[in-house]
């Protein structure tokens, strides 16, 4: 069965920093791009990072820009995202998933999610 | 504002068949990328329904189809079912950013 699941959640001060993981399973981590998608409460769906099979592009959604860092170890079969000069409106659900085999395309499966609130 | 534009909700009644639309632009739908569309169904997490504008992955039931045309997409639900009570999102991407991902707003269907 295809399954990721993500953790590292939880609650930071404004400034403040965290790091989210995503464990994968069922299926060839290292063939896929994966990416972190985030929904803050009561809204919709906005996309946050995308990063390449090997690593080797990474792109991000300008509001985090400079302050998030998407990455991979291929070998651990997990995905990261580092989260710095966090703010009140990154809090949200991050949803960790995989987003085409050759080329990004769908989103398919999501974790469960794990949330993160900035708040002091 | 998302870059890709939902009704924030419509509604119908058990049996009846109804529409969401997704309309995007020059850049985005009209520029030849695939939509996808996601049901979330209350407290869980997105689910993949609709892949490459009308493709079911496997499990999904044929009461839900998908189609594109120009700058827009429609998701079409007939049949209509209380367990179909969710929130509906498209999904595309974007040439005027890099490897933009864009969503619409989304869509809270309501089964009366």
């Amino acid at each position: 069965e295809v399954q990721l699941v993500e953790s590292g959640g939880g609650l930071v001060q404004p400034g403040g920093s965290l790091r989210l993981s995503c464990a994968a399973s069922g299926f060839t981590f290292s063939s896929f791009w994966m990416s972190w998608v985030r929904q803050a409460p009561g809204t919709g769906l906005e996309w946050v990072a995308n990063i390449k099979q090997d690593g080797s592009e990474k792109y991000y959604v300008d509001s985090v820009k400079s302050r998030f860092t998407i990455s991979r170890d291929n070998a651990k079969k997990s995905l990261y995202l580092q989260m710095d000069s966090l703010r009140a409106e990154d809090t949200a659900v991050y949803y960790c998933t995989r987003a085409g085999y050759l080329t990004l395309n769908w989103f398919d499966p999501w974790g469960q999610g794990t949330l993160v609130t900035v708040s002091s | 504002q998302s870059v890709l534009t939902q009704p924030p909700s419509v509604s119908g009644a058990p049996g009846q068949r109804v529409t969401i639309s997704c309309t995007g632009s020059s850049s985005n739908i009209g520029a030849g990328y695939d939509v996808h569309w996601y049901q979330q169904l209350p407290g869980t997490a997105p689910k993949l329904l609709i892949s490459g504008n009308n493709n079911r992955p496997s499990g999904v039931p044929d009461r839900f189809s998908g189609s594109k045309s120009g700058t827009s997409a429609s998701l079409a639900i007939s049949g209509l079912r209380p367990e179909d009570e969710a929130d509906y999102y498209c999904q595309s991407y974007d040439s005027s950013l890099s490897y933009s991902v864009v969503f619409g707003g989304g869509t809270k269907l309501t089964v009366l």
